[in-house]
């Protein structure tokens, strides 16, 4: 069984530039998730997807991040303007559903804003 | 609130012997799950092993086990014959039934020592 791709890797950018990060789920997961990691700190939830709808985006920045699932499969997060502080890892998770016991993460996209 | 707490930052353990982890949380729900995961330094999250709040028995997974106090609102993880390999970041994490949102500790960075 595959598991969750990103993409890309890494990426370096400079502030107010745009970026955007590529999340492919495990075939068949209903849910995915994309949080962010600040370095020493705990993966903190951005937006959680049913499908393709938004179960909870209440920690997302709207003023300069964006998500979709258009097709209720893959998945992209965008920030436009970036600003320094979105420095991190940027993690996809998916699962079967809600009430499922286990995410699968991803490799995650590691952000570096200059 | 919900939240979870990870009082240990670092811990120095000599290989082959047993690590304990502390983890504490903090919720008024009734229904909830109790997660641990493994984040080596190439960044990927491992699911190690998960306890509902109704599993009367602790939850064991091989080496790791769960030692789940809920009276205490403690779910520490017990890593038994640790190896070289285990030496990584472990996370606590919550979620919540209804909702599937999950919420990460800050993590405990663990060092085996041969």
């Amino acid at each position: 069984e595959a598991g969750v791709a990103q993409s890309p890797r890494y990426k370096i950018i400079e502030k107010r530039q745009s970026v955007a990060f590529w999340c492919n789920p495990i075939s068949g997961h209903a849910t995915l998730y994309w949080y962010q990691q600040i370095l020493g700190q705990g993966p903190k939830l951005l937006i959680q997807f049913q499908n393709n709808g938004v179960v909870d985006d209440s920690q997302l920045p709207k003023d300069r991040f964006s998500a979709e699932r258009l097709k209720g499969v893959d998945s992209t997060l965008k920030i436009q303007p970036a600003k320094l502080e979105d420095s991190a890892v940027y993690l996809c998770a998916s699962s079967w559903g809600q009430g499922s016991n286990e995410q699968f993460f991803g490799p995650g996209t590691r952000l570096t804003v200059l | 609130a919900q939240k979870i707490t990870q009082t240990q930052p670092g811990m120095f353990v000599q290989e082959k012997e047993a690590v304990t982890l502390d983890c504490t949380y903090d919720t008024s729900d009734q229904s909830y799950g109790l997660f641990w995961y493994k984040q080596p330094s190439s960044g990927e999250m491992i699911f190690l092993i998960y306890q509902g709040s109704y599993d009367e028995q602790n939850a064991t997974e091989g080496r790791y086990s769960l030692n789940f106090q809920k009276a205490r609102k403690s779910a520490n993880l017990v890593i038994s014959a640790s190896q070289l390999g285990d030496s990584a970041m472990y996370f606590c994490a919550m979620s919540f039934r209804r909702g599937d949102k999950i919420i990460f500790g800050k993590g405990t960075r663990l060092h085996i020592l041969p």
